[in-house]
């Protein structure tokens, strides 16, 4: 099993560029989510899945899309990129919980470095 | 709002110490409590996850324990070795969201 797997690693962005930050898993989670990590802020969650169709916003959403088509892929969409936009991308999955909730251990991926100029 | 707080923000050791931390969160609408350890230039890794209250689970030499009811857990570390050093996060999930909202986390630096 690969794991959770992220793509790109790094990346640079002018401001008001557009991009997608892949998220893939070969484990068959149904629970997906993305996060975000600054400075002395730990990880904030940006949006999640609990499965293939169904996605809601996280603590800090704003300047993000994402679509959960499949079980195995969770694309996070920056629409106009900005400087705050600047941060370390963590995807992460699991399986479901009762109800879907996030009770099991989450599976984070390598991160992508995003900097936005 | 959810708020998840741990403290020390970061703590120094001499190696060989025994040391733990504290997580603390909403008291009501307790569903999970998750610990989980995070190297430097990797990704974070769990250690535990705890649903009832009362948990205590151990792997090596940390363990957890959970008080659902006064909304707080202490993970704990005996003999601290070098290789301990990371950042130890843990993040809340309530019955009534599906969300997963973390600590910002305790930086444990253990010197030789």
């Amino acid at each position: 099993n690969a794991g959770v797997t992220q793509t790109p690693k790094f990346q640079v962005l002018k401001t008001g560029q557009s991009m997608t930050l892949q998220c893939a898993q070969d484990m068959n989670h149904e629970y997906m989510s993305w996060y975000r990590q600054d400075p002395g802020m730990g990880l904030r969650l940006i949006h999640y899945s609990v499965g293939a169709g169904i996605t809601d916003q996280g603590e800090v959403p704003n300047g993000y899309n994402v679509s959960r088509s499949t079980t195995e892929d969770f694309p996070l969409r920056l629409l106009s990129a900005a400087p705050s936009q600047t941060s370390v991308y963590f995807c992460a999955s699991s399986r479901p919980g009762l109800g879907g909730r996030p009770s099991y251990e989450q599976y984070f991926g390598p991160g992508t470095r995003l900097t936005v100029t | 709002i959810l708020n998840v707080e741990q403290s020390p923000q970061s703590l120094h050791v001499q190696e060989g110490d025994s040391t733990n931390f504290t997580c603390s969160f909403p008291s009501s609408n307790f569903y999970a409590l998750h610990w989980y350890r995070w190297e430097t230039a990797k990704s974070p890794e769990a250690l535990f996850v705890m649903t009832l209250n009362g948990d205590e689970k151990k792997k090596g030499r940390i363990s957890a324990t959970l008080n659902t009811k006064e909304g707080y857990s202490y993970l704990y570390i005996k003999g601290s070795q070098p290789e301990d050093s990371a950042t130890y996060l843990c993040a809340f999930s309530g019955d009534s969201s599906y969300k997963l909202i973390f600590g910002s986390g305790t930086r444990l630096l253990v010197r030789p």
